[in-house]
């Protein structure tokens, strides 16, 4: 069956980086792309960013631009999102998404891992 | 960016009512529209994709419309199971954006 598990959670500080991974099985990794989205405590979804896993091509949300990077390990079927310079408004669950096209041109997040705790405090 | 808007914010209904939440986007979409249900501490599962799709797996009592800038999900006899909250997002122009969010609860 299909699974993306991701890491576990992360206590950083203010200034530093944190590294997120999102291990996928069950389907062929380079035929999807990923999605990265967080949810800060009690609010809802922000999109991140997109990869995809077939040549890597990126595409992040403008607010993130500069500081967030995403990547993929196609020998072991791993996606990464690594956030910089962590303010405590960054305090979020970080969630991968698998991307989906539809013939129709919809994208959706049509799997989704089970979420990363990351937490920024002095 | 496209701004999406969901409405009610939150309702509470009863098992066995039928449930409409309706997503608004701020310009033409067409059908590029997805929902999702979140129970809490999980993480979100799709529901329906381009507007009207049901994914596989998900009970036929999940229904969506529309096109253009209005949506709508409809739960035609709300199950135990049901009570969660509900997203809406957009995938016709980068950044996707999402709804704020929905959040059904036990009248």
């Amino acid at each position: 069956q299909i699974q993306l598990v991701q890491s576990g959670a992360e206590v950083k500080k203010p200034g530093a980086s944190v590294k997120v991974s999102c291990k996928a099985s069950g389907y062929t990794f380079i035929n999807y792309g990923f999605s990265w989205v967080r949810q800060a405590p009690g609010q809802g979804l922000e999109w991140m960013g997109w990869i995809s896993a077939y040549h890597g091509n990126t595409n992040y949300a403008q607010n993130l631009q500069g500081r967030v990077t995403m990547t993929t390990d196609t020998s072991t079927s791993t996606a990464y999102m690594d956030l910089r310079s962590l303010r405590s408004d960054d305090t979020a669950v970080y969630f991968c998404g698998r991307g989906t096209y539809y013939g129709s041109g919809t994208y959706s997040l049509d799997y989704w891992g089970q979420g990363t705790l990351v937490t920024v405090s002095s | 960016d496209i701004q999406m808007t969901q409405s009610p914010s939150s309702l509470s209904a009863s098992v066995g009512d039928r449930v409409t939440i309706t997503c608004r986007a701020s310009q033409s979409i067409s059908t590029y529209l997805n929902w999702y249900q979140q129970n809490p501490g999980k993480a979100p599962k799709l529901l329906i994709y381009a507007a009207s799709n049901l994914q596989s797996e998900v009970p036929s009592r999940f229904s969506g419309g529309g096109s253009g800038t209005d949506f709508t999900l409809t739960i035609s006899s709300l199950q135990p199971e049901d009570f969660a909250t509900y997203y809406c997002q957009q995938s016709y122009s980068s950044p996707l954006t999402f709804g704020g969010g929905t959040k059904v609860d036990v009248k």
